[in-house]
């Protein structure tokens, strides 16, 4: 599975959009980007995840560039209790195994 | 559904002690796996099991370790024996194939 580059922190303001991003420039054409988060103390949480078209659901947005080699997560109004660990995740569909690296930690500043 | 549950949620043991976590999957799921979370290495795939059987075990730290599923609704993971750097969450997660993973509350495992 392709590897993924992430800020390691970010801060948001309550209320407003946090934008979390992901490079994974050596993603290959049948490889989705998926998202998690984990809240403190918690087990993951699945938010999301893309191949090529944007996406949206109820928890968030996902913006994949043309050349699928970055994305963001959007957290549209983002609440203290969207703080948390972030993990954007490359893999490809019908492989089970997800790999989790260091995460973004981003932090709602009230 | 309640979710993927495990247990115990806390575990202390003394070094030497064999240890064993359970879980329980989503009603339904075809797929279980076990993670290890510590702050040296972060969340590790341990194993995983597609429709109860072991899959890929590429991740188990050694033969200390050992998991089972002898259904579709029942995992357990084995430490034996038990060592202090064995000390981390344990989390058990399912899915159904291919989609996207729930995972459990965590077991907080310490090794003394």
């Amino acid at each position: 599975d392709a590897k993924t580059t992430q800020p390691t922190s970010m801060d948001c303001a309550e209320g407003r959009a946090a934008n979390l991003p992901c490079n994974h420039s050596t993603i290959s054409g049948n490889e989705y980007v998926y998202w998690y988060r984990q809240i403190h103390s918690q087990g993951p949480q699945y938010i999301i995840h893309g191949l090529k078209n944007n996406e949206t659901n109820e928890m968030a947005s996902l913006i994949i560039t043309e050349d699928r080699k970055s994305s963001t997560l959007i957290l549209p109004h983002a609440t203290l209790r969207d703080t948390a660990v972030y993990y954007c995740i490359v893999k490809g569909f019908g492989n089970e195994k997800l790999t989790f690296g260091t995460g973004t930690r981003l932090t709602i500043i009230p | 559904d309640a979710g993927v549950i495990q247990s115990p949620r806390h575990e202390v043991t003394e070094m030497g002690q064999e240890v064993t976590l359970r879980c329980k999957p989503i009603s339904g799921h075809n797929s279980l796996f076990w993670y290890r979370q510590t702050m040296m290495r972060g969340l590790e795939l341990l194993i995983y099991f597609n429709n109860n059987v072991p899959i890929d075990d590429s991740g188990m730290p050694e033969d200390r370790f050992s998991a089972k599923m002898p259904n579709a609704s029942f995992s357990t993971l084995k430490i034996q024996p038990s060592e202090p750097r064995d000390s981390a969450v344990y989390f058990c997660a399912s899915s159904l194939d291919p989609y996207e993973q729930y995972f459990g509350p965590g077991t907080r495992l310490t090794v003394t």
